[in-house]
């Protein structure tokens, strides 16, 4: 079964730095381009990153996160990570991950971010 | 950035009763190789969300068939035949043929 296990959400102050995994199963993990996709509480969808192709050479941010978030790959751990630094109160969101880029075929639990002092 | 636009923002339907979804694009989805990344996601209360419909029309596996998605250029459309109980949720369109790639802002489903 394809599944997709993000972790490492949590509450973080504001400034502060957190790093998400998403730890992938089922399927050949190289194979794939991963995205990243957060919900701010009673929002709807944003796309926030995403890595194309299995050696992570092609990244894309979206502009609210780019040059803060850093979106890589680990393909011998089927993991995807997103390393978030210089945390925001507008960052507060349930980040989701999801395989494939153009496409988002199947999608994780979530894990829940807090920027808050 | 494209923009997509859906309407209506809210959808309050009648059981048994269809239903339609609107998604609007700024700009044209036809990528360089010929597919139109115009997908749809359903999102249930308190659960992730989930693709229904990829490539305008493509259902996935396990969608019921009262799903249905339909357009090009830049409108497109999902239906759902007869609107049952567990249709309840967010639908939310996306477009993944430019970067950004950007969703809809979303319809709630809701029974009257």
């Amino acid at each position: 079964e394809v599944q997709l296990l993000e972790s490492g959400g949590n509450l973080v102050q504001p400034g502060g730095s957190l790093r998400l995994s998403c730890a992938a199963s089922g399927f050949t993990f190289s194979s794939y381009g991963m995205t990243w996709v957060r919900q701010a509480p009673g929002k709807g969808l944003e796309w926030v990153s995403a890595i194309i192709g299995g050696g992570g050479g092609n990244t894309w941010y979206a502009d609210s996160v780019k040059g803060r978030f850093t979106i890589s790959r680990d393909n011998s751990k089927s993991t995807v990570y997103l390393e978030m630094n210089s945390l925001r109160a507008d960052d507060t969101a349930v980040y989701y991950c999801a395989r494939s880029a153009r496409v988002m075929d199947v999608w994780g639990q979530g894990t829940s971010v807090t920027v808050s002092s | 950035d494209v923009v997509m636009t859906q309407s209506p923002l809210s959808l309050p339907v009648t059981l048994g009763q269809p239903a339609s979804i609107s998604c609007r694009s700024s700009q044209g989805l036809v990528y360089s190789d010929g597919n139109t990344f115009l997908n749809w996601f359903q999102q249930r209360p308190g659960q992730s969300p989930r693709r229904l419909i990829y490539k305008v029309s493509n259902r996935d596996s396990g969608v019921p068939d009262r799903f249905s998605g339909s357009g090009s250029g830049t409108n497109f459309t999902l239906k759902i035949s007869r609107v049952e109980a567990e249709d309840v949720g967010v639908y939310y369109c996306m477009q993944g043929t430019h970067w950004p790639l950007t969703f809809g802002g979303g319809t709630k489903v809701e029974i009257k």
